[in-house]
């Protein structure tokens, strides 16, 4: 089915390890974001893309690192993950960035000890 | 400093009343506006939006007011029905800019 999906939907580790979390959509759609959701902060971009190999920082860049191979793909690593990184992460795309309503998973729930 | 913020962070209705969802902003490049609206577990769904170049819009039960000299949104939702508790997002974004800027969100909880 067409959509936008992310996994894992949830993980646990500890500080200090590399985590990285996948997204994948199907939309061929060229922007591409990543989002961690707190308590009382909303939603904040972390890293987006506006094409395959074309990356930007976001709002909260640091301690994370993306790269985008190929256009359906935007995986988002946690080299050393810390306790502070523990949130909801969520990915998006759009056709074009811009005013265009962007499309999100489902999240991924990432807790750390 | 939060650009975009939410200020209530829930509010409760009865059923087939109006809900009013409010947001304010202080960054005056920002001239385009958007809400969504997310579930449990899911990621947030786009509502609707309005441009800076328009002081509503409307989309069925859902209307989107914007008054830019208070630099003030609001969402109004008529009639609210239960399937509409949920927790919503306004965000907003720079004329050619690629980055939203989302405020904390309000929890609504419309009572049968």
């Amino acid at each position: 089915d067409a959509g936008i999906t992310q996994s894992p939907r949830y993980k646990i580790t500890e500080t200090g390890r590399q985590v990285t979390l996948m997204c994948h959509q199907t939309w061929s759609h060229s922007y591409m974001f990543w989002y961690r959701q707190d308590l009382g902060h909303g939603l904040r971009l972390i890293y987006y893309s506006a094409a395959a190999d074309i990356t930007d920082k976001g709002e909260v860049p640091d301690g994370y690192v993306v790269s985008r191979s190929k256009t359906e793909n935007f995986p988002l690593t946690l080299e050393s993950a810390t306790r502070s990184q523990t949130s909801v992460y969520f990915c998006a795309s759009s056709p074009s960035g811009g005013n265009q309503p962007q499309h999100f998973g489902d999240g991924t729930r990432l807790s750390i000890l | 400093d939060q650009q975009v913020k939410q200020n209530s962070p829930s509010l409760s209705v009865q059923e087939g009343r109006i809900s009013i969802l409010n947001c304010d902003y202080t960054n005056s490049m920002f001239d385009y506006f958007l809400w969504y609206k997310k579930y449990p577990a899911e990621g947030p769904t786009f509502l609707i939006s309005i441009s800076s170049i328009k002081d509503k819009n409307e989309d069925g039960r859902f209307t989107v007011f914007l008054n830019k000299s208070a630099k003030h949104l609001s969402l109004h939702i008529v009639p609210s029905q239960p399937g509409d508790s949920a927790v919503y997002f306004c965000a907003a974004i720079r004329n050619a800019g690629n980055m939203l800027t989302f405020g904390g969100g309000t929890r609504l909880m419309v009572k049968p």
